[in-house]
């Protein structure tokens, strides 16, 4: 069984700042993905960076990056020069098999002018 | 092009009562995928289809919850009998192929049992 564990219910950053959200996870298997998504009060889950396990080096998309710690199962996001548009949940995700997903409970970020 | 859209956006139900809520995947996207999203539950898988088939509907809740899928494109979701614990936001989301891993998400139908 896969679990995701995300211990940050809620985060606050001020504007041009920087916050890290954390996840751990946990699968028996040696092949996976693992995701960020981003949910606005919109609903709609937008699919912010992923990382392949079998890649040691960190995923990166513009002011989005991770830290894959593979060998302590743990997958931070730093959102770098905060924006109020990153305000929204952010949910950490596993995949194996190319099949489900599984949720993290979700950091619901704040970004403050 | 075109996103994955489903519909309705919305729908308030009495208790008892079937619903069908629909996903039309993004052109392509063979794989495709249910999730349903709650205060209590978080977001959990339900199933998962591979064109037409279902090879995993292990998260389907009860045999109150059914879904299929036609022409490798569209999927409907029914719900017999709803009950409150049905309310929720039910997603749904497709990918390239079963390995492609990166799965886009509709916009959902927030359901409403009362």
């Amino acid at each position: 069984a896969q679990t995701v564990t995300q211990s940050q219910p809620e985060m606050s950053v001020q504007e041009a700042e920087t916050v890290t959200l954390s996840c751990t996870y946990d699968t028996s298997e040696n092949n996976y993905y693992l995701f960020w998504y981003k949910q606005p009060p919109s609903r709609q889950m937008i699919l912010v960076i992923r990382q392949e396990a079998y890649k040691q080096q960190n995923a990166t998309e513009n002011r989005f990056s991770v830290n894959f710690q593979k060998a302590a199962k743990s997958f931070s996001l730093k959102i770098s020069d905060s924006q109020l548009g990153d305000t929204a949940m952010y949910f950490c995700a596993l995949c194996t098999s190319g099949s489900r997903l599984t949720f993290g409970e979700g950091t619901q970020l704040t970004v403050n002018p | 092009g075109a996103g994955v859209s489903q519909s309705p956006s919305n729908k308030v139900t009495e208790k008892g009562k079937d619903v069908e809520l629909r996903c039309d995947p993004i052109s392509g996207h063979t794989a495709l995928y249910w999730y349903r999203q709650s205060l209590g539950q978080g977001l959990e898988f339900l199933i998962y289809f591979q064109g037409n088939s279902a090879p995993d509907k292990s998260g389907l809740p009860s045999d109150r919850f059914s879904a299929e899928r036609t022409g490798g494109s569209v999927s409907t979701l029914t719900i017999q009998r709803t009950q409150q614990e049905d309310s929720a936001v039910y997603l749904c989301a497709s990918s390239l192929r079963k390995y492609s891993y990166e799965q886009y998400f509709g916009p959902g139908t927030r359901l409403t049992v009362t």
